[in-house]
């Protein structure tokens, strides 16, 4: 079955900073991955997804993600931190070929940034 | 309307009693999610319906926990003897993932559920 595990629940950076959440995942066949951010207040959307094209992805808002499956991990990161990347984040998986769409979520991480 | 639509948006009931909560998703996607978000936990997997296919409903915690969706299109998420460990927010998404094709979750403004 699959997993998610984010490390840290809770992120701060300073405005201006690299940003970098962690994610790593667990799937017995070759995942589908997904980073969504809530806003205070709204609901969940989509930043970026991995569905086994290129291993770096670009997302809205400056936002990237790098596939590495020797690492099993999904990183997030983005350059430099604005006071508008406040939000949570959430990373997600999904097992392609496996006949179900099932997304798991990991427990999130909450993004502070200091003016 | 445009996007998923949940209601009530807040249901404060008492211990012991049943509530339902439903979900009305964006007119032709296929697939439906139930999540459960608590402070802590993240969103939890609770059921997915896709298609006409058999739901799966292995988040379920408890078996005072369903769900249908009728028509291949709203869904209601029902709770029996509610116990205040059930207080929370209830996510719906719907996406038109099928056939290999994978579609983006749009969720819902939640159902903010909270049990005395």
């Amino acid at each position: 079955a699959q997993s998610v595990t984010q490390l840290g629940s809770h992120v701060s950076v300073s405005e201006g900073a690299l940003v970098l959440l962690r994610c790593n995942y667990s799937s017995s066949v070759p995942p589908y991955l997904f980073w969504y951010v809530q806003y205070p207040n709204q609901g969940l959307q989509l930043l970026l997804k991995y569905t086994s094209a290129a291993t770096l992805v670009k997302g809205i808002n400056g936002f990237e993600a790098e596939f590495k499956k020797s690492e099993t991990s999904f990183h997030l990161t983005k350059p430099s931190a604005h006071m508008s990347d406040a939000a949570e984040y959430f990373c997600a998986v999904s097992e392609s070929g496996s006949g179900t769409y099932k997304y798991i979520f990991g427990t999130g991480t909450r993004l502070k940034v200091l003016a | 309307g445009a996007g998923v639509s949940q209601s009530p948006s807040n249901k404060v009931t008492e211990k012991g009693k049943d509530v339902e909560l439903r979900c009305d998703p964006i007119s032709g996607h296929t697939a439906l999610y139930w999540y459960r978000q608590s402070l802590g936990q993240g969103l939890e997997f609770l059921i997915y319906f896709q298609g006409n296919s058999a739901p799966d409903k292995s988040g379920l915690p408890s078996d005072r926990f369903s769900a249908e969706r009728t028509g291949g299109s709203v869904s209601t998420l029902t709770i029996q003897r509610t116990q205040q460990e059930d207080s929370a927010v209830y996510l719906c998404a719907s996406s038109r993932t099928s056939g290999g094709v994978w579609g983006e979750l749009f969720f819902g403004e939640g159902s903010r559920l909270t049990v005395l």
